[in-house]
């Protein structure tokens, strides 16, 4: 099975901050992966997928990047609404691993 | 729109087995996978497996293997996962979602997302 695992865990920031979460798999998953947005008490939303592509209806300020092994999500001004915990998951193979989120929270 | 609407929170024994359901509306319920994914209270996600509703193919994660069944009942574009031998280890949030595939250009391998998700659905297990 693939791991996936984020870092970091948890990160304070402000509004308007530009931020990076990143995600590394324990073997090449070629541009297979997806980020989701979670917040608390809701189900997660997509945001990315295939790396890099925009899901339609989120906003510019988000982006993913990477290939192979290693890849980052970008948020590039902190709204309010961003605060919430994030995941990778890889869709290279079964099972559909996630990481273990990155808890992003107010400074 | 295009929604999934998941059946209500759940209370079951130990040994017990339980069965979530996941409603449709809005696509076509055979042109997309559905996923079960589940979430324990402040833990990550755990992908459990998928299931195609035009051919019912399953496909489960190792860790559920024998114990979990997902179904569906495409004449009323319903999708449905039992877990059966429940254990406290058990409570959890659990999540429908859409599986879409996209077959890049030139590419082999469809990359694959969850892009519509129910709102969950809570199971305790407890004696």
């Amino acid at each position: 099975d693939i791991q996936m695992t984020q870092s970091p865990s948890s990160l304070s920031a402000s509004v308007g901050d530009r931020v990076t979460i990143t995600c590394r798999a324990s073997q090449s998953i070629s541009s297979y992966l997806n980020w989701y947005q979670q917040k608390v008490g809701k189900a997660p939303n997509l945001l990315i997928y295939a790396a890099s592509s925009l899901q339609s209806g989120v906003p510019s300020r988000f982006s993913g990047s990477g290939s192979g092994t290693d890849f980052t999500l970008t948020i590039s001004s902190l709204q309010p609404e961003d605060f919430a915990t994030y995941y990778c998951q890889q869709s290279y193979s079964t099972p559909y691993s996630f990481g273990q989120g990155t808890k992003l929270e107010i400074k | 729109q295009v929604q999934l609407v998941q059946s209500g929170a759940e209370v079951k024994k130990p040994g017990a087995s339980v069965k979530v359901s996941c409603k449709a509306s809005g696509y076509t319920f055979t042109s997309y996978d559905i996923n079960w994914v589940r979430q324990a209270t402040g833990q990550g996600l755990e992908w459990m497996g998928w299931m195609n509703p035009k051919s019912g193919n399953t496909g489960y994660a190792q860790k559920f293997q024998g114990r979990v069944t997902m179904t569906r009942d495409t004449s009323i574009t319903t999708a449905y996962m039992e877990l059966s031998s429940l254990r406290s280890e058990d409570t959890a949030v659990y999540y429908c979602a859409r599986g879409v595939k996209l077959q890049p250009q030139g590419g082999t391998y469809s990359y694959y997302y969850m892009d519509v998700w129910g709102k969950g659905t809570t199971v305790t297990v407890s004696s």
